[in-house]
């Protein structure tokens, strides 16, 4: 079990460029979940997948924002014309079907210049 | 709405002595909770949770949490901490109507030595 893994660890990018990150749960999990934390913050949510299924996704996911798990394993999360306000730590969790614990991956650190 | 507040942005301790990390959340109906930590530079790692049963959860690492439902608590306790223990520590309680989590904004645990 090689638990949640997320790439790039770092990225830093200039204020109007796309981005776009990767996740992949932990392997017979079928829940994936998006998390934000800026600095100070505990984690904000972001979206959820059950399966392939984008099933809640937080008013905080402004249309710059889209997230896929096209088969149902990994997912990405994409920014679109990044602003400032987009830095901050990126995280993905996920979870089996009926237990109730969210595993982490270490999480992409944005930096918008 | 669901809310978490964590009572203390930082506890500084003195090694070997007992510490406290309040938790007290809003919910209208039964929760699931939930204490992170979150060690420098690395993800989230789950301590210990309440589902349901006794109200005292032992966790990792030698940490324990008591649920209390009439005072809507859920505070963190360690009989003795170690240099080892410095951290920010987060609690969670997940929303009911899904399996989203509502964060607290963390305390920070300062080991003096």
């Amino acid at each position: 079990d090689t638990g949640v893994s997320q790439d790039p660890r770092h990225k830093i990018t200039k204020r109007g460029q796309n981005v776009t990150f990767r996740c992949d749960p932990i392997s017979e999990h079928n829940r994936l979940y998006w998390y934000r934390q800026t600095l100070g913050q505990g984690p904000e949510f972001l979206t959820y997948f059950q399966n392939e299924a984008q099933l809640e996704k937080s008013r905080l996911l402004s249309d710059r924002f889209s997230a896929e798990r096209p088969k149902g394993s990994f997912s990405t999360l994409e920014i679109q014309r990044t602003e400032q306000g987009d830095s901050a730590m990126y995280l993905c969790a996920s979870s089996l079907e009926g237990v109730e614990t969210q595993y982490f991956g270490p999480g992409t650190r944005l930096l918008v210049l | 709405a669901q809310s978490v507040t964590q009572l203390d942005s930082q506890v500084p301790v003195f090694e070997e002595a007992p510490v406290e990390l309040r938790c007290n959340y809003s919910s209208s109906v039964s929760v699931y909770l939930f204490w992170y930590v979150q060690y420098p530079n690395q993800g989230l790692q789950l301590l210990l949770k309440y589902l349901s049963g006794s109200t005292l959860v032992k966790g990792i690492n030698g940490f324990e949490a008591e649920f209390n439902k009439s005072q809507t608590s859920f505070h963190l306790r360690k009989p003795s901490v170690h240099i080892s223990d410095t951290a920010e520590y987060f609690c969670a309680v997940r929303k009911d109507s899904n399996y989203q989590l509502i964060w607290g904004a963390g305390t920070k645990l300062i080991i003096k030595p």
